[in-house]
């Protein structure tokens, strides 16, 4: 199984200011199947990112996805009010799927 | 749009069965999606139970497998989980989500709360 680990746990930012979240795997993601979701308190995790930097349908630009391998990295450019939320990534090259604990962006 | 809406009791005692049901609209169940059940924990992160495929085909988290059957109903449009054996442990919102990575498409229920108590 392929362990995801999410950093940091919590992240403390203001609207305006960049995002960087990273998750790193255990073991090499097979063709780099790798997404991100965005979830809000009593809502549905939301796609962002497939494929490690495919944006989903109707995400903004704002939202961008890098790395290979082990290594994978989820950049909001400028934060706005609607981005403060958890983030997790989610493996789905290998079986069991899995998904990293989660990042809280919060508002400073 | 493809929307899925789980449902199924809210309440399970202990050892019991928990059964939900995933209502597909919008799209065909027998299209290119693998249908799948995520769980969270109140307060935790999401958990992958598993999949099935249109054809019947399944996977299933190793961690839950002794306890897992993900089936589908084409005639009805719906996927269905059962988790027997349950435990205080697998109180959590129950997610019914359907994808197509290839396109870029992942579709999810609303989620239902299913507690797991006397």
């Amino acid at each position: 199984e392929i362990v995801l680990t999410q950093s940091p746990g919590t992240l403390s930012l203001s609207p305006g200011e960049r995002a960087t979240l990273s998750c790193r795997a255990s073991q090499s993601v097979n063709s780099n199947y790798l997404a991100w979701y965005q979830q809000k308190p009593g809502q549905a995790p939301r796609l962002l990112i497939y494929g490690a930097s495919n944006r989903a349908t109707g995400i903004p630009d704002r939202f961008s996805g890098s790395g290979s391998g082990t290594d994978f990295t989820l950049t909001i450019s400028r934060l706005e009010p609607e981005d403060f939320a958890v983030y997790y990534c989610q493996q789905y090259g290998s079986l069991p799927r899995t998904f990293g604990q989660g990042t809280k962006v919060e508002i400073k | 749009q493809v929307q899925l809406q789980e449902s199924g009791p809210g309440l399970v005692k202990p050892s019991e069965t928990l059964s939900l049901t995933c209502a597909v609209s919008g799209g065909s169940i027998s299209s290119n999606n693998w249908w799948s059940w995520v769980r969270q924990p109140p307060g935790k992160g999401l958990e992958w139970i598993g999949e099935i495929y249109h054809s019947g085909s399944t996977n299933y988290n190793p961690s839950l497998k002794s306890r897992v059957t993900i089936s589908i109903d084409k005639s009805k449009n719906q996927f269905s989980l059962k988790l027997n054996s349950v435990t205080a442990a697998d109180t959590a919102v129950f997610y019914c989500a359907g994808d197509d990575f290839q396109s870029g498409k992942v579709f999810w229920g609303q989620g239902i709360l299913v507690t797991v108590s006397p």
